[in-house]
């Protein structure tokens, strides 16, 4: 059974701290994606990923960078967390050319920043 | 820009009624794919269908039927007989076409989704 997991389910964090959200895949899946979701909002782009070493910032990259080092893992990095990233963060794949399967998708990290 | 919006917030039915869930999209690309997501209370997203653009035929599985109109840009989403464990939030998202040059990867746009409780 194809997996993308993400290390924690739920996080607290204090204001100001670094902060590693991880996501790793075994599909051998080029494309990489983090996604936040918040309600009445649906699920907002913030990186993707098409290789390792690439990334490209989706619709809100502000206060986040990432990281991927070996294709099956996609790092979600706050430099600093503030309350305003309160959120669900979640992490998905997919494989070049195989759209039609849309995304694998974890099951998500409740980030709650105090 | 692409856009998505679910103008159903929140739908509520008792067991076996049918409900239908609107996705109305925008995109300036001729050639695009749309989606369908659940995600249970367990939070991961399920993938439910995929459309092409340039296939307006309607689809059924199951309980499930989707209904795409290219000339109103809509995609929605019935669900027959609607069971206690349909109840989720349904996301619809839209994608541009994956291009090997590059420019494009497939990127998902979603609407806010729709939270759907079916009470027994």
């Amino acid at each position: 059974d194809v997996k993308v997991t993400q290390s924690s389910r739920y996080l607290v964090k204090r204001t100001g701290e670094k902060v590693f959200l991880e996501c790793v895949q075994d599909m051998d899946h080029e494309n990489m994606f983090w996604y936040r979701q918040d309600p009445g909002l649906g699920l907002r782009l913030i990186y993707f990923s098409y290789d390792v070493k690439m990334k490209e910032k989706g619709d809100i990259p502000e206060g986040y960078s990432v990281s991927r080092e070996k294709k099956e893992r996609f790092s979600l990095i706050l430099e600093s967390a503030s309350t305003n990233q309160t959120s669900m963060y979640l992490c998905a794949s997919s494989l070049m050319g195989q759209l039609i399967y849309g995304y694998t998708f974890g099951s998500g990290t409740r980030l709650t920043v105090v | 820009a692409q856009k998505v919006t679910q103008a159903q917030t929140e739908i509520s039915v008792v067991e076996k009624e049918d409900v239908t869930l609107d996705c109305v999209y925008e995109t300036r690309d001729t050639t695009y794919y749309l989606f369908w997501y659940k995600q249970p209370p367990s939070g991961e997203l399920v993938f439910l269908i995929r459309r092409n653009s340039f296939d307006e035929q309607n689809e059924i599985s199951g309980r499930y039927s989707w209904n795409f109109q290219k000339s109103t840009s809509s995609f929605n989403f019935t669900i027959t007989a609607s069971q206690v464990v349909d109840s989720a939030v349904y996301f619809c998202a839209l994608s541009d076409i994956e291009d090997a040059g590059g420019t494009s990867y497939g990127k998902l746009t979603f609407g806010q989704g729709t939270i759907l409780t079916v009470h027994p």
